[in-house]
């Protein structure tokens, strides 16, 4: 199988702190990543496209200078959410996609962020 | 545009009982599906993918169908533990490209 490792896990932070979160595929190389975030209730959301040595391809309503994205390399992408403020607190989710096999996408275990 | 609805959106049932969760998309041109578990404050786990060709896939005590012309796929659990307490969410994945379409999910609690 394909795995992929997100860190951290949980994150506390003041408000107008940055935080980075970091995808790794450890076992594969993806060109293409996924960040999702998920309110209290609600379902995961696709907040931007992220492929390796280009910028990445936000989805609409999503600020791009606040959640800056970073794919610097095949088995890694980061996301910084910059100023981060109450309302940014969330579930974030990555995703990578290995093409090499039929299910295509692995899911990191996901990033808890709690803004003060 | 996608869109993804799980029915119900939560579910309560002693321990022991077999359950059924629902999902419907509006758009049949679909790569595959996959239902996931999510607990409390953590990730995704992926339960079960069905490829677009296929009808069903079994894990355990899990059975996820697909009817693509009906747009439809139900999660099966069979003998229900209170460990299967969780919510589970099944994904589009669209035909044309690498995007998944979630939705909302069921909120499943199994009483011991």
């Amino acid at each position: 199988g394909a795995v992929v490792s997100q860190h951290p896990s949980w994150v506390i932070c003041k408000s107008g702190t940055s935080v980075k979160i970091e995808c790794r595929s450890l076992d594969f190389q993806a060109t293409t990543m996924f960040w999702y975030r998920q309110f209290p209730k609600q379902s995961l959301m696709l907040m931007a496209t992220s492929n390796e040595g280009s910028k990445a391809t936000y989805e609409q309503g999503v600020e791009k200078d606040k959640f800056l994205i970073n794919h610097a390399s095949l088995t890694l992408s980061t996301l910084t959410v910059t100023s981060a403020h109450p309302e940014d607190s969330s579930f974030y989710i990555c995703s990578a996609e290995n093409r090499g096999l039929r299910e295509k996408l692995f899911f990191g275990s996901g990033t808890q962020l709690s803004v003060l | 545009k996608q869109e993804v609805t799980q029915i119900p959106a939560a579910l309560s049932v002693p321990e022991g009982e077999n359950l059924v969760l629902n999902c419907s998309f509006t758009d049949s041109a679909i790569y595959n599906l996959q239902w996931f578990r999510q607990d409390p404050g953590k990730g995704l786990t992926s339960l079960l993918l069905i490829q677009s060709s296929q009808r069903e896939q079994t894990s355990g005590r899990l059975n996820a169908s697909l009817d693509k012309s009906s747009g439809r796929s139900t999660l099966y659990i069979a003998a229900s533990q209170p460990g299967d307490s969780a919510t589970y969410l099944c994904a589009v994945c669209e035909d044309t490209g690498n995007q998944f379409y979630f939705g909302t999910g069921t909120s499943l609690t199994v009483i011991p």
